[in-house]
């Protein structure tokens, strides 16, 4: 079946400006994460949705960073007046969700942003 | 204290021997564990997943859980040039779906 799907696949950016990055879970998936990966850095933890749950955003490095889940599905990543330290893989993962079960997470192809 | 600790490598092994990756974690109470494997340029994909002590195989590969010294192994049989990746360890404080820590991964060279 289809993975997680990710849009765009890069994205070059001037310092100041808005993105959205838009995460599609794999279908019937109800938990959904934000994770970003830097340049010879681990995978940071952004943000979490599970179901109709209010978000875990306790990994957001600043309020400049916002995330959506809409129908339960797919996810916006906004990131308001991009810095450069903001460059870096923008991971997206989701997984069965099912609560008080064994969870595994599947991640898409991630969008590349760099911000000049 | 980092929370998951990983060799940063790389680690250069020979085709056909067997690769030995290791990861430790702070949290006692974390709950499951497991290796992702990156290629140059691409996202994490599942290897392995382990919740109790003891070793899991599956195929080439066999993931080993250690609860009580916080530790957690991967090691690769018969290691081909294909597997010349970074090797993430990841670890969930919870059984269920909560975010992952991850280690920030050991490179591995498999030379043919």
């Amino acid at each position: 079946g289809a993975g997680v799907s990710q849009s765009p696949s890069n994205k070059v950016t001037e310092k100041g400006k808005d993105v959205e990055l838009r995460c599609d879970p794999i279908s019937g998936h109800t938990a959904l994460y934000w994770y970003r990966q830097s340049l010879g850095q681990g995978l940071e933890f952004l943000i979490y949705f599970q179901g109709n749950s209010a978000p875990d955003k306790s990994g957001l490095p600043s309020d400049r960073f916002s995330a959506e889940r809409t129908g339960g599905s797919v996810s916006t990543l906004t990131i308001q007046r991009t810095q450069q330290e903001d460059s870096a893989v923008y991971l997206c993962a989701s997984s069965p969700g099912v609560r008080g079960r064994r969870d595994t997470q599947y991640f898409g192809p991630g969008t590349r942003l760099t911000v000049l | 204290q980092k929370e998951v600790e990983q060799n940063s490598g790389p680690l250069s092994v020979p085709e056909g021997a067997i690769a030995s990756l290791n990861c430790t974690y702070s949290d006692r109470g974390s709950q499951s564990f497991f290796w992702y494997r990156q290629y140059s340029g691409k996202s994490p994909e599942l290897i392995m997943f382990i919740y109790s002590n003891g070793d899991k195989e599956d195929g080439r590969f066999t993931a080993q859980l250690n609860k009580a010294s916080q530790y957690v192994s991967l090691l690769i049989r018969d290691s081909q040039p294909s597997d010349s990746a970074t090797y993430l360890c990841a670890v969930n404080r919870n059984s269920g779906n909560t975010p992952l820590v991850f280690g920030k991964g050991t490179r591995l060279s498999v030379i043919a």
